[in-house]
C-alpha cells in the first residue's frame, strides 16, 4: 500500500495568513495527488486533483503543487470559511489512500 | 448537478452484516467515465477507501477489508450498494459513498461529489 504522511497534523492560524500544508507519499505517484476539504458534520469537497487542478468553484486562493513524493497544499490568504480539516488522497495505486489530515485552526 | 444520498440502519448488532445503499441522481450510474465508491471515516480519525464498481459490476476492494466487503450496483434503479459482513466495534463509521473518475489512463482518480454521510454504530 502507497501511506500518504500529512504535516503537521493541526495548525493554529489566522484570518489572514498562508498556510501551508505537506502530504508525501511512501514511493512516487507522479502527479496522482487529490486534496480535499472536510469541514465537520458535512462531506469532504473536492480542492485540488491531479496535484494542481483547481475543482471548479474553489477560490483561487487555494493551490497545489509538488511531484514524485513531495506535495503541498497552499492557501494564500486564509479565510474564516477555510478553517477546516485537509486531507490529500493518491491515486496512483490501489489501495486508494488519504493522508490522516491537516486539522487547520483559529 | 450530480447528488449522492446513502441510506440505510444507523445501528448494527455484532456480528450482523450492514447493508447500505446510495442512490445516485442528477446522472446516470451507467456512465464508462466513472466508478461509484464506498469510503468510511472512523471517529475521530482518516478517511478510508473501502473500495469501488463500475456501471458493468467490475470491482475492487481494500485488500484489509476483501474477506467481508461486497460492492453490488442497480442499473435499474441507478444506485449502488454495500454489504459489510461479520460486523465489529471496529466498524463503527460515517459511511460515504462517492463518485470516482475514471479514464483510459487511469482507472480511479479523484473522489467527487460525495454524498453526506450515514452514522453506523456497531453495539448490541
Amino acid at each position: 500500500d502507497i501511506q500518504m504522511t500529512q504535516s503537521p497534523s493541526s495548525l493554529s492560524a489566522s484570518v489572514g495568513d498562508r498556510v501551508t500544508i505537506t502530504c508525501r507519499a511512501s514511493q512516487s505517484i507522479s502527479t496522482h495527488l487529490n486534496w480535499y476539504q472536510k469541514k465537520s458534520g458535512r462531506a469532504p469537497k473536492l480542492l485540488i486533483y491531479s496535484t494542481s487542478t483547481l475543482q471548479s468553484g474553489v477560490p483561487s486562493r487555494f493551490s497545489g503543487s509538488g511531484s514524485g513524493t513531495d506535495f503541498t497544499l497552499t492557501i494564500r490568504s486564509l479565510q474564516p470559511e477555510d478553517f477546516a480539516a485537509y486531507y490529500c488522497q493518491q491515486s496512483y495505486g490501489t489501495p486508494l489512500t488519504f493522508g490522516g489530515g491537516t486539522q487547520v485552526e483559529i | 448537478q450530480v447528488q449522492l444520498q446513502e441510506s440505510g440502519p444507523g445501528l448494527v448488532k455484532p456480528s450482523q452484516t450492514l447493508s447500505l445503499t446510495c442512490a445516485v441522481s442528477g446522472d446516470s450510474i451507467t456512465s464508462s467515465r466513472y466508478f461509484w465508491t464506498w469510503i468510511r471515516q472512523h471517529p475521530g480519525r482518516g478517511l478510508e477507501w473501502i473500495g469501488s464498481i463500475s456501471y458493468q459490476g467490475n470491482t475492487d476492494y481494500t485488500p484489509s477489508l476483501q474477506s467481508r466487503v461486497t460492492i453490488s450496483i442497480d442499473t435499474s434503479k441507478n444506485q449502488f450498494s454495500l454489504d459489510l459482513t461479520s460486523m465489529t466495534a471496529a466498524d463503527t463509521a460515517v459511511y460515504y459513498c462517492a463518485r470516482v473518475s475514471s479514464t483510459l489512463m487511469t482507472t480511479y482518480n479523484w473522489f467527487d461529489p460525495w454524498g453526506q454521510g450515514t452514522l453506523v454504530t456497531v453495539s448490541s
